[in-house]
């Protein structure tokens, strides 16, 4: 199946500082790529969706210039959190969906655990 | 009301024990059907993923989508301990649009 990393797995960082986090597809090429967070115990909740090339789109209510996501080429899509706070600390997950007609799955990352002291 | 309904359980079953996980959906739109399985601190895992009504097998796992009835199903057969997860239903109307997520059901398969 289809492979996706996410580095890195786990960081922790001071309030104030920001934080990048890649995801990859590596054996395929992705066209769309996701950002999702995830709180204990509840679903996943997207951030936005970016395409390779142009500007990601953003879920209502997600600051674009606080979680910044580049998708510069089909294999990779970054998210920077800047200025991180203590409520920024989550588990972040990445997925990917590559192109062509019915292709609708969504591949994930193994996510990225984030905690803002 | 949400656009996808799924029992969060806890859901907990002896091992080898016959599992069927649901969810039920209003937008008539969805055409395509997951199901993901996310282990405690994990990225969710792709497990099944079916287009539009009928049945699909993968070894001791089968999805059942009934479009007329609005309602998905995943069967875990001769359910094993490592089958312990939290289950994810997805699904979309397709042409690239956003997947829509069940709030996913937790499974404990007990010895």
């Amino acid at each position: 199946g289809a492979v996706v990393s996410q580095h890195p797995s786990r960081v922790i960082c001071k309030s104030g500082t920001s934080v990048k986090i890649e995801c990859r597809s590596l054996d395929f090429q992705a066209t769309t790529m996701f950002w999702y967070r995830q709180f204990p115990k509840q679903s996943l909740m997207l951030m936005a969706t970016s395409n390779e090339g142009s500007k990601a789109t953003y879920e209502q209510g997600v600051e674009k210039d606080k979680f910044l996501i580049n998708h510069a080429s089909l294999t990779l899509s970054t998210l920077t959190v800047t200025s991180a706070h203590p409520e920024d600390s989550s588990f972040y997950i990445c997925s990917a969906r590559g192109g062509g007609v019915g292709q609708e799955t969504q591949y994930f990352g193994p996510g990225t655990r984030l905690l803002v002291l | 009301q949400k656009e996808v309904e799924q029992d969060p359980g806890p859901l907990s079953v002896p091992e080898g024990a016959i599992v069927s996980l649901n969810c039920t959906y209003s937008n008539s739109a969805f055409q395509y059907f997951m199901w993901y399985r996310q282990y405690s601190r994990k990225g969710p895992e792709l497990l099944m993923y079916t287009y539009s009504s009928g049945n699909k097998e993968d070894g001791r796992f089968t999805a059942q989508v009934d479009k007329s009835s609005k309602y998905i199903s995943l069967f875990i057969r001769d359910s094993q301990p490592s089958d312990s997860a939290t289950y994810l239903c997805a699904m979309t109307p397709g042409g690239g649009n956003k997947l829509t997520f069940g709030t996913g059901t937790q499974l404990k398969v007990e010895l």
